[in-house]
Formats: structure tokens, C-alpha cells, sequence
């Protein structure tokens, strides 16, 4: 069954430091990974995605993440938070063998302490 | 492009009341998704749609949801009757689907608040 964890649900990270928003994933086929941000009152918004290739992805606002296939893990990260990162991040994973279907996980919500 | 388009952004009604949230994806997206969103279950896919044609609707709640996509640029999502337990942000997204490379784009969503 495909699937796409997020252990923590709350992230607290002071302005500066790096931060880590951690994902999991369970796919059948290849994964296909992706990172959404959601700002209060807004929809989601494509941060960056994970198809074939370098291992490490960069995207939007400086964010990167890592996928490691031996820990299926697909974290996210920064190297030096800002306050305006704070909102919540989900990770979702596209399996095009059930029928193109994205399915996110439960959100993390990061705050960033000034 | 103006991205994917919700209408009406907030809505207020009373328990019992036909709802109608409309969604324009984005042109030339052969995809459509419907999301909740509550604080309690988080992000559920509600249907999709493939060509305007519904593929899964596995996550619609109960027959007080509906959905239709008469077309390639309009889809309605329907409660009736609505129950203030279907208070939730509703969020529409579209995507292609040739690729995997392809993301999902979301609207701003509808709040909709059921009295």
C-alpha cells in the first residue's frame, strides 16, 4: 500500500539554526516525492519534488530535501530557518501505477522562533 | 495563468442547506482532485477525476456528497443536505498527467462553516 509518513506533528526551530521536517514513504513502484507548504489561509504550494537523479533536491526558498532509498525517507530541510518559514508542510508521494493519485501525509507544523 | 480558481472562498449556512463549491482548474490540466481539510483528520481526498470523468470517489464521506465535472474547466462539489460536522476547508487541485514529473497545483480553498 502506498503511504507517506510525517512523525512529528510540531517542529520548533529558533531563527538561524537549520531545521529538519522528516517524511517516510511506502510506495509499491518508484517514488515519486514531493513537498507542499501551507501558509495560514492559503492552499498548498509546491516546494519541490523528487523524480530520478541527485539524491538531493533543491527548491522554493532556499528548501531542500534528501532522499535516502535504503531509509525510504524523503526529509526536508534548511540550512538557516527565517521566521516567515513558519507553516505547515506536507509531504506527499504520486504512485503512477493506482492511478496517478497523490497521498499526503498528516502535515508538520514548523514553527521558527525569533 | 490565474492557477486553479474556488468559488465562493467563505461560506456560511445553516445545517440542512444545499451547498455548491465550484472549482476551475487550471487550462489544459487533465486532472481534478477534491480535498478536505480539517484540523481533527488532516488532508483527505474526497474523488478525482480523470477527463472529467470520476476515477476514485472512495473518499467522499456519505450520498450527502456529490461531484460532477460536466467539462474540462468547471467541477462542482455538492452537500446536500449539509450538517455542521461538514465544517472544513475545501480545497480543489489539478494536475497533468502525462509524467510523474508533473505536481498538483491547489486553489486557495473554501471555508465552509455549516451552523
Amino acid at each position: 500500500a502506498q503511504s507517506v509518513a510525517q512523525p512529528e506533528d510540531q517542529v520548533n526551530v529558533a531563527e538561524g539554526n537549520p531545521l529538519t521536517v522528516k517524511c517516510t514513504y511506502s510506495v509499491s513502484g518508484n517514488p515519486y516525492l514531493f513537498w507542499y507548504v501551507q501558509y495560514p489561509n492559503r492552499g498548498l504550494q509546491f516546494l519541490l519534488k523528487y523524480i530520478t537523479g541527485d539524491n538531493l533536491v533543491k527548491g522554493s526558498y532556499g528548501f531542500e530535501a534528501e532522499f535516502n532509498k535504503s531509509q525510504t525517507s524523503f526529509h526536508l530541510k534548511k540550512p538557516s530557518a527565517l521566521v516567515s518559514d513558519s507553516a505547515l508542510y506536507f509531504c506527499a508521494v504520486r504512485d503512477m501505477n493506482t492511478g496517478n493519485q497523490f497521498y499526503f501525509g498528516t502535515g508538520t507544523s514548523l514553527t521558527v522562533i525569533p | 495563468d490565474a492557477g486553479v480558481i474556488q468559488s465562493p472562498r467563505h461560506e456560511v449556512t445553516e445545517m440542512g442547506q444545499e451547498v455548491t463549491l465550484r472549482c476551475k482548474p487550471i487550462s489544459g490540466h487533465d486532472y481534478l482532485f477534491w480535498y478536505r481539510q480539517t484540523m481533527m483528520r488532516g488532508l483527505e481526498l474526497l474523488i478525482y477525476f480523470n477527463n472529467n470523468v470520476p476515477i476514485d470517489d472512495s473518499g467522499m464521506p456519505e450520498d450527502r456528497f456529490s461531484a460532477k465535472m460536466p467539462n474540462a474547466s468547471f467541477s462542482t462539489l455538492k452537500i446536500q443536505p449539509s450538517e455542521p460536522r461538514d465544517s472544513a476547508v475545501y480545497f480543489c487541485a489539478s494536475s497533468l498527467a502525462g509524467t510523474p514529473q508533473e505536481t498538483q497545483y491547489f486553489g486557495p480553498g473554501t471555508r465552509l462553516l455549516v451552523l
